[in-house]
């Protein structure tokens, strides 16, 4: 089945770490998304990208990071600069140029030790 | 720039009691307006979308309009059901959507049997 597979589903960080969380679709989009949900707050964009090689700054892009190698793989990567990392990450694809329907993963909860 | 209110939860009911949840929105141009539907634990399903003034989404009994000149879409139900209980979120994509969505903070509701 063509989905959006996201992992790990949970996912822990020591003081200074950088971790990375991955992202995997099969769907043969070419959009893909990174958006961070906290209690409260709704869904901020972190990053985007809508062509292998290239990617843009969303809302938030502070203290993350991400590459497009692939047009399968969008992984994410929380460095240490990035202060608050506690909080739930959802990653979505869509098909090029538009966000009319976005598929999402079933997300990876990042915490801090 | 771009911005979605939605009402604030959780809103709680009883079975089968009619559901409304407000969402209104800020957005140049014509935006394409969503709702997703969020259970525990998972990614954002899209629920229903209407992409110009006066269509009527529906999916799963759930509806809502776009209103342009109240820049409102408020969804709807007539006789809810306990596996309603979920977060829902408004969103809008304008100028072609391919930086992503903008999203609301979300409505938890709770269906009380």
């Amino acid at each position: 089945d063509g989905g959006i597979t996201q992992s790990p589903k949970y996912l822990f960080r020591k003081e200074g770490q950088n971790v990375t969380l991955s992202c995997e679709q099969n769907l043969n989009h070419d959009a893909m998304y990174w958006y961070r949900q906290d209690p409260g707050q709704g869904l901020r964009l972190i990053y985007y990208s809508q062509i292998v090689n290239d990617f843009q700054k969303g809302d938030i892009a502070e203290g993350y990071s991400v590459s497009r190698e692939k047009k399968e793989s969008f992984p994410l990567t929380v460095t240490s600069a990035q202060k608050n990392p506690t909080a739930f990450y959802l990653c979505a694809s869509s098909t090029y140029g538009t966000a009319e329907k976005l598929f999402f993963g079933s997300g990876t909860q990042l915490s801090v030790l | 720039g771009d911005s979605v209110t939605q009402m604030e939860g959780p809103v709680t009911l009883s079975e089968e009691a009619f559901l409304t949840i407000n969402c209104t929105y800020t957005a140049t141009g014509y935006p394409s307006l969503f709702w997703y539907v969020q259970y525990p634990g998972e990614g954002l399903q899209l629920l229903l979308k209407a992409t110009k003034a006066d269509d009527k989404g529906s999916n799963k009994g759930f509806e809502a309009t776009y209103r342009k000149e109240t820049t409102s879409f408020h969804l709807e139900k007539g006789s809810v059901q306990v596996s309603d209980s979920a977060v829902y979120f408004c969103a809008l994509s304008s100028g072609g959507g391919a930086d992503g969505l903008t999203f609301g903070k979300g409505t938890h509701l709770i269906i009380q049997p």
